[in-house]
This record gives C-alpha cells, sequence and structure tokens, in this order.
C-alpha cells in the first residue's frame, strides 16, 4: 500500500507570491491533517480535513488556507508568502472517524515540503 | 492547552548500548504516538500506544496514562537510530490535532 505522497518536495518562493502544496493520503483514508515544522516553534498543527471538511484548525493566520477533495486528496495553500513562514510543511492521514471524541487510527506522515522564502 | 515535554532533549550514546526517552503530558489524553523524525524530515511512526507496552524489536514502549507518562525504550542502539524522537499526544474530543513534544535529538556514535 503506497504511504502519503506530498508534492512537490522542495520549494522555493519570494515574500509576496502565494504557494499551493499538495498531500494523496493512503488508500482509504479519510482525514487528512497539515503540521509546520520550524526549528524555533517545532511542529504545530495547521489544520484537519474529513469528508471534504475543515473540523480542526490550529492557530495560524487566514493566510493559510487548506481545502479536501472527495477522492481525500487535499492541499493547503499560503498567500502573500513571509520569511517566517519557510519550514518543513507535513502532511498525514488516517482512517479517521466521524465522531470527534473518537480516535482509534495512527497518524501516518509524509515526507514533507521543504518550502524556502526569500 | 496541553504542554508535552519530554527529557533528556539531547543524547549521545555508543553504538550497542541501551537508552529511555521519557513524555510527560499536562493533561488527560486520547492516545500517544511516538515518532522517530529521519535526518531527511520524514516522521516515521513508532508506536500508537494509549496504554500498556508494545514492543517492536529493538524498541518498546510503555505509556501510564494514570499517571501521564510514556516511555520509549531502545536497546542495543544502532547508527540507524539516530535522529529525533518525538512523542505527540491526542486530546479527547481533538479529533486529529497532535500535540507534539519538543523532541529528544538522539546521536548514536561508533
Amino acid at each position: 500500500k503506497a504511504g502519503v505522497t506530498q508534492t512537490p518536495r522542495y520549494l522555493i518562493k519570494t515574500r509576496g507570491q502565494q504557494v499551493t502544496l499538495s498531500c494523496s493520503p493512503i488508500s482509504g483514508h479519510r482525514s487528512v491533517s497539515w503540521y509546520q515544522q520550524t526549528p524555533g516553534q517545532g511542529l504545530q498543527f495547521l489544520f484537519e480535513y474529513f469528508s471534504e471538511t475543515q473540523r480542526n484548525k490550529g492557530n495560524f493566520p487566514g493566510r493559510f488556507s487548506g481545502r479536501q477533495f472527495s477522492n481525500s486528496r487535499s492541499e493547503m495553500n499560503v498567500s502573500t508568502l513571509e520569511l517566517g513562514d519557510s519550514a518543513l510543511y507535513l502532511c498525514a492521514s488516517s482512517l479517521g472517524d466521524r465522531d470527534l471524541l473518537i480516535h482509534n487510527s495512527p497518524l501516518h506522515f509524509g515526507n514533507g515540503t521543504r518550502l524556502t522564502v526569500t | 492547552g496541553i504542554q508535552v515535554e519530554q527529557s533528556p532533549p539531547d543524547l549521545i550514546l555508543q553504538e550497542g548500548a541501551n537508552s529511555t526517552l521519557r513524555c510527560n503530558f499536562s493533561d488527560s489524553v486520547n492516545n500517544l504516538q511516538w515518532f522517530h523524525q529521519n535526518p531527511w524530515g520524514q516522521l516515521i511512526n513508532l508506536f500508537y500506544i494509549p496504554s500498556g507496552t508494545k514492543q517492536n524489536g529493538r524498541l518498546s514502549a510503555t505509556t501510564v496514562a494514570t499517571e501521564r507518562y510514556s516511555l520509549l525504550y531502545i536497546s542495543s542502539s544502532q547508527t540507524t537510530d539516530s535522529g529525533v524522537y518525538f512523542c505527540a499526544v491526542l486530546l479527547t474530543g481533538g479529533g486529529n490535532k497532535l500535540t507534539f513534544g519538543t523532541g529528544t535529538q538522539l546521536k548514536v556514535e561508533l
């Protein structure tokens, strides 16, 4: 079974531009979540999607957005890039479940997209 | 929000040595995972362990949820074990929002 696939692996953008990152979850997984990793802040939760609906969001400005398609693939977008957005962006998928009170499956991460903003 | 603390922050071992990494968390959690991040940035799922003990080869993990801590044991360490080890927790009702600890940077030397 193929793992979580993220594209592209590396990206260099200029301040003010926007960027779109893509994530294909493990087949059958319906939950996709995104994380940002920086040396200063560590790993931080961005948002989670389940069945095309965002059901959880971290403390990031509105410049960070995402969506999920009917095949569970997900994209995240960062607009008006800032130098501080340089980071490793990681996507994770899991079987997930509709009831937020129950969690019964581990998260599996992709290799990440390393974004550099100059 | 919940606090997740890992110790030690850094660890250097000689190949063949054993080690114990600790993860403390400040609130009740629905679940806990241990990850190994390799030098290329990939997060590899080691254990999914809300409670009890699990073993996988040279690695084992124990979570005592009532006392809010988890331990990761590495036996007979190898240079390929080098990297950063993270624990991450899920709060009840938190969906798939993992809160990560700050990690333990492990270096295994020959």
